[in-house]
């Protein structure tokens, strides 16, 4: 069983457009990210939802709207789409055992998203 | 200037090599240092995780932390063509909740 799934795995699409992707895990865990690769494999943090709360939203343009239903499930929603926002996108888990953010994350296979 | 720096290679070794990984941070305020290992098209995957300075093995991967220099380093002894992956460095500071990674090396290791 894939513990940590996104969907879609590849999405190409028009500038202006707006889109969605969908991240569930199946580990249990407490907390959930979303993170930008760029095209030189720098990795950053966007968000981080801890039980459904928002805990963590890093400089992202307000275009990008995370929501997270439960536990399980983090989807991210962009409005609007800029070339700029061309990059894969994992999404993440991990259990909160009171390390302050330094619990093992597990990441999903990653969306790879291309505007034109 | 990033708050880690990372050289993103390529490098390329042959097999059997020892392998040297790095990275320096400016943040003093990190406490755990971890290596993720990420294969082409997938999504990264913890190798190591350190706390604080000091040297921490597994099998043929050994992860060093030197606080005072602010360097991190991970060595792969007898390394294998199925390593060949890039390597991104991670910390975090205590009570931080997330992770700031180097931009990761690309490392080929040659049969």
């Amino acid at each position: 069983d894939t513990a940590v799934s996104q969907t879609p795995k590849y999405l190409v699409t028009q500038m202006g457009n707006d889109k969605s992707i969908k991240c569930e895990q199946n580990l249990g865990h407490d907390t959930m990210y979303w993170y930008k690769q760029d095209s030189k494999k720098f990795l950053k943090i966007m968000f981080s939802y801890n039980n459904k709360e928002l805990i963590i939203n890093e400089t992202v343009p307000n275009r990008f709207s995370p929501k997270s239903p439960d536990k399980a499930h983090l989807n991210l929603h962009i409005n609007s789409l800029e070339l700029g926002d061309s990059a894969v996108y994992f999404c993440a888990s991990s259990q909160d055992k009171g390390l302050g953010g330094a619990e093992t994350q597990y990441f999903g296979p990653g969306t790879r998203l291309l505007v034109l | 200037q990033k708050e880690v720096e990372q050289d993103p290679g390529p490098l390329s070794v042959p097999e059997g090599a020892i392998v040297s990984l790095n990275c320096t941070y400016s943040n003093s305020a990190f406490q755990y240092f971890m290596w993720y290992r990420q294969y082409s098209r997938k999504g990264p995957e913890l190798l190591m995780y350190t706390y604080s300075s000091g040297n921490k093995e597994d099998g043929r991967f050994t992860a060093q932390v030197d606080k005072s220099s602010k360097y991190i380093s991970l060595f792969i002894r007898d390394s294998q063509p199925s390593d060949s992956a890039t390597y991104l460095c991670a910390m975090s500071p205590l009570g931080a909740q997330k992770l700031v990674f180097g931009q990761g090396t690309r490392l080929t290791i040659n049969p």
